[in-house]
């Protein structure tokens, strides 16, 4: 139980063009979704956090107007990234904590590489 | 400041080996420690969660240990198989902190044949 199917797991796009993923909880309700970024070899870094029905919450330093997120509902959370550049590349992945908030399930994570 | 520190930061052992991850934090006031799996490429997997109160927990081939008191945290892989080979994430979660878990760096495990 508790799994969370997210898509695409990779991606190429031009420079300055937009790339949406989506994480969809299967077989339970997210409430909150939260956005990670990770480059190579280095920890995953909380981007945002999502919540159904309102504004998501961005860590500092992250731009809320190039990665826009949705959480139009309960089992779905999406995360654009607009005009996007070559540094944009990396591996996004999402997490949604379940039940009494002591697990939290991960995406399967999106390789977006911007040439 | 909560800050999670993994050790070491890579590991290279051979097929069958045992080997001992660590990981000390500093995430107060403390609510549990998990430990993940992540494969290259791939989104972490939960191994072990442990509250305050377990010292110990088992997931296999997989035994993790906490000292509450210490603040310290250690993942040991008995008979290690080539499919171990990944990031080892220590996640330490506090109550009533923000962003309600802290990630450790991971330590990035190779087991050769």
């Amino acid at each position: 139980g508790a799994v969370v199917s997210q898509h695409p797991s990779w991606v190429i796009c031009k420079s300055g063009t937009s790339v949406k993923i989506e994480c969809r909880s299967l077989d339970f309700q997210a409430t909150t979704m939260f956005w990670y970024r990770q480059f190579p070899k280095q920890s995953l870094m909380l981007m945002a956090t999502s919540n159904e029905g309102s504004k998501a919450t961005y860590e500092q330093g992250v731009e809320k107007d190039k990665f826009l997120i949705n959480h139009a509902s309960l089992t779905l959370s999406t995360l654009t990234v607009t005009s996007a550049h070559p540094e944009d590349s990396s591996f996004y992945i999402c997490s949604a904590p379940h039940r009494d908030l002591r697990g939290y399930t991960f995406g399967s994570g999106t390789r977006l590489t911007v040439v | 400041k909560n800050q999670v520190e993994q050790s070491p930061q890579s590991l290279i052992i051979l097929e069958g080996k045992n080997c001992t991850l660590q990981c000390n934090y500093t995430v107060s006031p403390f609510s549990n420690l998990r430990w993940y799996k992540q494969d290259t490429g791939r989104g972490p997997v939960s191994l072990t969660i442990m509250t305050f109160s377990e010292n110990t927990k088992s997931n296999g081939r997989y035994t993790a240990t906490l000292d509450a008191d210490t603040k310290q945290s250690s993942l040991h892989i008995t008979a290690s198989q080539l499919s171990d080979s990944a990031s080892y994430i220590c996640v330490v979660s506090a109550r009533n902190y923000g962003q309600n878990f802290v990630f450790g760096p991971g330590t990035r495990l190779s087991v050769l044949p």
